[in-house]
């Protein structure tokens, strides 16, 4: 049972447009939500989070929405650059047994075109 | 300032033959974990240990025992390998314990296993 969906496996975007990263989830247990960034032969790096009883959050260029009605969150990422050429997880946590439990998606990978 | 470190981080077995990957983090976190990546399954939880002295399974424990030797260190043995155990696998770590967080964890640099 795949509680994080991520549908897209790959994204191409221009330079200086905005990426929108999508995520599914369909456990309302959930309590925060968050985004990693993976490069070739690297671990993945946290890159921002929200927490469920938000609808969006900023950090510089990149925006996470959350709507937790359709049970989907996305992230955009604004102006897209060279560099964010990545792997791109959407992950969810959910407190089990008093411990934090963490479930990721399949991933996006996302090209910037220069 | 080392984070998680993982070793090896390449290694090549035979089917049947053991091992055990080591992983060590300097964040003083309670919690630390063990996850698997292969194309188009994403990051699967294999083993986590949520505080020193506790250990319980993943999405996918199967063929793999942990050792959660002190706060700092959590090894994942490979009994007997398997060709189906060919993957990248990554330690993490995270403040956990029995309060709210964000979940935030914190990733080795990951090990590349492949076994023939």
């Amino acid at each position: 049972d795949q509680q994080v969906k991520q549908n897209s496996p790959s994204l191409s975007v221009q330079e200086g447009r905005i990426s929108i990263l999508n995520c599914d989830y369909t456990n309302s247990m959930f309590d925060y939500f968050l985004w990693y960034k993976k490069y070739p032969a690297e671990g993945p790096t946290f890159l921002i989070s929200i927490s469920s009883i938000k609808d969006k959050n900023e950090d510089g260029r990149f925006t996470v929405f959350l709507n937790k009605s359709a049970k989907h969150l996305s992230l955009h990422i604004v102006p897209s650059q060279p560099g964010d050429s990545a792997v791109y997880f959407c992950a969810a946590k959910r407190q089990s047994g008093g411990y934090q439990k963490v479930t990721f998606g399949t991933g996006t990978k996302l090209q910037v075109i220069p | 300032n080392a984070g998680v470190t993982q070793t090896p981080k390449f290694q090549v077995l035979k089917t049947g033959q053991s091992m055990t990957l080591q992983c060590a983090q300097d964040m003083n976190h309670n919690s630390m974990y063990w996850y698997r990546q292969d194309p188009g399954m994403g990051l699967r939880l294999i083993y986590y240990s949520a505080s020193e002295g506790t250990t319980d399974k993943g999405e996918v424990p199967n063929g793999y025992n942990v050792s959660r030797l002190n706060k700092r260190e959590f090894s994942l043995r490979l009994e007997s390998a398997a060709p189906s155990q060919t993957s990248v696998y990554f330690c993490a770590s995270s403040e956990g314990g029995r309060g709210v967080g964000t979940g935030e964890l914190f990733f080795g640099e990951g090990s590349r296993l492949t076994v023939l």
